[in-house]
């Protein structure tokens, strides 16, 4: 199985501020098509999770262009260039190259 | 606008059954990879079960391998999960997601399930 680490697993940032979390995968994520299937999630208190990005760095619809995402390989990040208040949750990479699919074990997004 | 919604959640007893179902809305099911995921109180999310709608592709993760069975229902557009022999590592919400680009897109706000006695 493939296993995903994220880091860190809790992150306290002050509103405006650019916040960055890691995600990195046990072997590599490029599947056999090319493609590299790795996703990150919001999931905030309360709520369902919601996709953000897709294949590394690509943005879903509907999500804010402050959210990026990075990488190749085993190593990722995705980057919110400046946290607003509504940010605030847990972010979750995903990997869905190779069943079982697995996920990270989250970062908590906090507000200073 | 495009809806999961996830239902027949509750209260069951350990060894018992439930069955869960994804009812789509505003997108066919046909030609779409539909997951459930589930998530235990206070923890992260897990992915439990794939199914791909229309070439019979079953695929689930190893703690509900011959407990579990994902299936399709094309007429009512859903998609439902069979969940036998529960125990209490299964109280979770389940949610439902379909795959896009090879990520989740979730649409619905899950079903609870409680294994317990």
């Amino acid at each position: 199985d493939i296993v995903m680490t994220q880091t860190p697993p809790s992150s306290p940032v002050t509103l405006g501020r650019p916040a960055s979390i890691s995600c990195r995968s046990s072997q590599s994520l490029v599947h056999s098509d090319g493609n590299t299937y790795l996703s990150w999630l919001q999931q905030r208190p309360g709520q369902p999770p919601r996709l953000l990005i897709y294949q590394i760095s690509k943005r879903f619809s509907g999500v804010p262009d402050r959210f990026s995402g990075s990488g190749a390989g085993t190593d990722f990040t995705l980057e919110i260039s400046r946290v607003e208040a509504e940010d605030v949750g847990i972010y979750y990479c995903m990997q869905a190259t190779q069943f079982p699919l697995t996920f990270g074990g989250g970062t908590k997004v906090e507000i200073k | 606008e495009v809806q999961l919604v996830e239902s027949g959640g509750g209260l069951v007893q350990p060894g018992g059954s439930l069955r869960l179902s994804c009812a789509a809305s505003g997108f066919t099911l046909r030609d779409n990879w539909i997951s459930w995921v589930r998530q235990a109180p206070g923890k992260g999310l897990e992915w439990v079960a794939s199914l791909q709608y229309d070439v019979s592709g079953k695929y689930y993760v190893d703690s509900v391998k011959g407990r579990f069975t994902i299936s399709s229902d094309s007429a009512k557009n859903s998609v439902s999960l069979q969940m036998n022999s529960l125990r209490a590592e299964d109280t979770a919400v389940y949610y439902c997601a379909r795959s896009l680009f090879g990520a989740f897109d979730f649409r619905g706000q899950g079903t609870m399930v409680t294994v317990s006695s």
